[in-house]
């Protein structure tokens, strides 16, 4: 059974330049977790679906990122201009509900320069 | 705020001991918790999990104890062998959120 998926695993841009992540779940996960992870720290949720639903983006800095999960499989997210500090990896989580296992992706390297 | 953290950055431990890996967090009400590893370039993995209403579970060469009395939570590998080197993570649910700590670097001394 395929894993999480993530695209593209490396990316680099400049700054104020807009940049998209792409992220297909496990079949079936109606579950969908969007984390940033800086180096030496632990992933920090963005926002959270259920379904094509964002139940949880409160921590989502939404003058400049965006997320979407129109058909409530796979998610994009988005951000639009982006910065030096956005810099991190980008991880797509899923799971079958809020509460069972989240199963994550390999992620996304981001570097802004 | 609600967060959970780890003791130590790094942790050296020689092929074949045990390791012990400790976390402290800091809301009392989580009902839940997690450990989880992620190798280098990969995302983090499901380990273990424990609930608020255990103090001890067993897997595969894992054990999580749980201590609710001093907010402390630990991860024991038993054997530890190369594979196992990797970030640890511990994590809590609280608010119906998974909040994460800072992570544990395990290196095997051979």
């Amino acid at each position: 059974e395929a894993g999480v998926v993530q695209s593209p695993r490396y990316k680099i841009i400049e700054k104020k330049q807009p940049v998209a992540f792409w992220c297909n779940p496990i079949s079936g996960h109606n579950t969908l977790y969007w984390y940033l992870q800086n180096l030496g720290q632990g992933p920090e949720l963005l926002i959270r679906y259920e379904n094509e639903e964002a139940v949880d983006d409160s921590q989502l800095p939404k003058d400049r990122f965006s997320a979407e999960r129109l058909k409530g499989v796979d998610s994009t997210l988005k951000i639009q201009p982006a910065e030096l500090g956005d810099s991190a990896v980008y991880l797509c989580a899923s799971s079958w509900g809020q509460n069972n296992e989240q199963f994550f992706g390999p992620g996304t390297r981001l570097t802004v320069l | 705020g609600e967060s959970v953290g780890l003791h130590l950055p790094t942790l050296s431990v020689q092929e074949g001991d045990n390791s012990i890996i400790n976390c402290a967090y800091s809301n009392s009400a989580s009902d839940y918790f997690i450990w989880y590893k992620q190798e280098s370039g990969k995302g983090p993995q499901f380990i273990i999990d424990i609930r608020s209403n255990m103090d001890k579970r067993q897997g595969q060469r894992v054990t999580v104890l749980l201590n609710k009395t001093v907010k402390h939570l630990s991860l024991q590998i038993a054997a530890t062998q190369p594979g196992d080197s990797a970030v640890y993570f511990c994590a809590e649910r609280g608010d119906d959120k998974i909040i994460f700590g800072k992570g544990t670097r395990l290196h095997i001394l051979p």
